[in-house]
């Protein structure tokens, strides 16, 4: 079973609609949760991280730690175009430098 | 500008060839890592170095071979490699243990021929 799991797509949605990104993993002992966003031959770029459960709120994105369910969720509200791109999950445990990563999600905004 | 910076930005070379990829990082970080990026499959973690020293070798073949000569930068030194190793390599950094956001570079896409 791999650690982080995650559902490849393609997402495809209409401009201005909310989408969700979703993780699930296996190893109770993750607790930093991380989400990157990576356009197309770039490299990832980070774009919100949690600490244990709860939300943070950052602009146009909410993330989601669900930890009693093992499952991490990355919602954009009023989508754009400029969204298309493959979101990642990320996770890692305290202090260890290491991080598991979800395959990746690819989101289709159209105009 | 991410503050990591990769090169080359492309790279193809024969199976009997020797190169190096190089990674820089202006961020002040003490962790830096490797990655391999293959279609459709989760980033794979190579190696990870702290404070310059190895603390971490995900089974990757001898063919692969890092390098930290120091915190700023990291090499990948390649040889005898296989077409099935053609993938994007990344190399990211971080602060010393206890943080975990990682910053990438753009990563060197590698073709084996």
């Amino acid at each position: 079973q791999k650690e982080v799991e995650q559902d490849p797509g393609p997402l495809s949605v209409p401009e201005g609609a909310i989408v969700s990104l979703n993780c699930t993993y296996s190893n109770s002992a993750f607790q930093y949760f991380m989400w990157y966003r990576q356009y197309s031959r770039k490299g990832p770029e980070l774009l919100m991280y949690t600490y244990s459960s709860g939300n943070k709120e950052d602009g146009r994105f909410t993330a989601q730690v669900d930890k009693s369910s093992k499952y991490i969720s990355l919602f954009i509200r009023d989508s754009q175009p400029s969204d298309s791109a493959t979101y990642l999950c990320a996770m890692s445990e305290r202090d260890f430098n290491k991080f598991y990563f979800g395959s990746g999600t690819k989101l289709n905004v159209k105009p | 500008e991410t503050g990591v910076t990769q090169t080359p930005r492309h790279l193809v070379m024969g199976m009997t060839n020797k190169k190096s990829l190089k990674c820089e990082q202006h961020l002040g970080h003490n962790a830096m890592y490797w990655y391999k990026q293959s279609a459709k499959k989760p980033l794979e973690l190579m190696f990870v170095y702290s404070l310059e020293e190895r603390v971490e070798n995900n089974s990757v073949p001898s063919r692969f071979s890092p390098e930290c000569p120091n915190s700023s930068h990291l090499f990948l030194h390649l040889h005898t490699l296989q077409p099935e190793d053609s993938a994007l390599y990344l190399c990211a950094s971080s602060q010393a243990a206890g943080t975990t956001e990682a910053f990438f570079g753009q990563g060197t896409r590698l073709t084996v021929v």
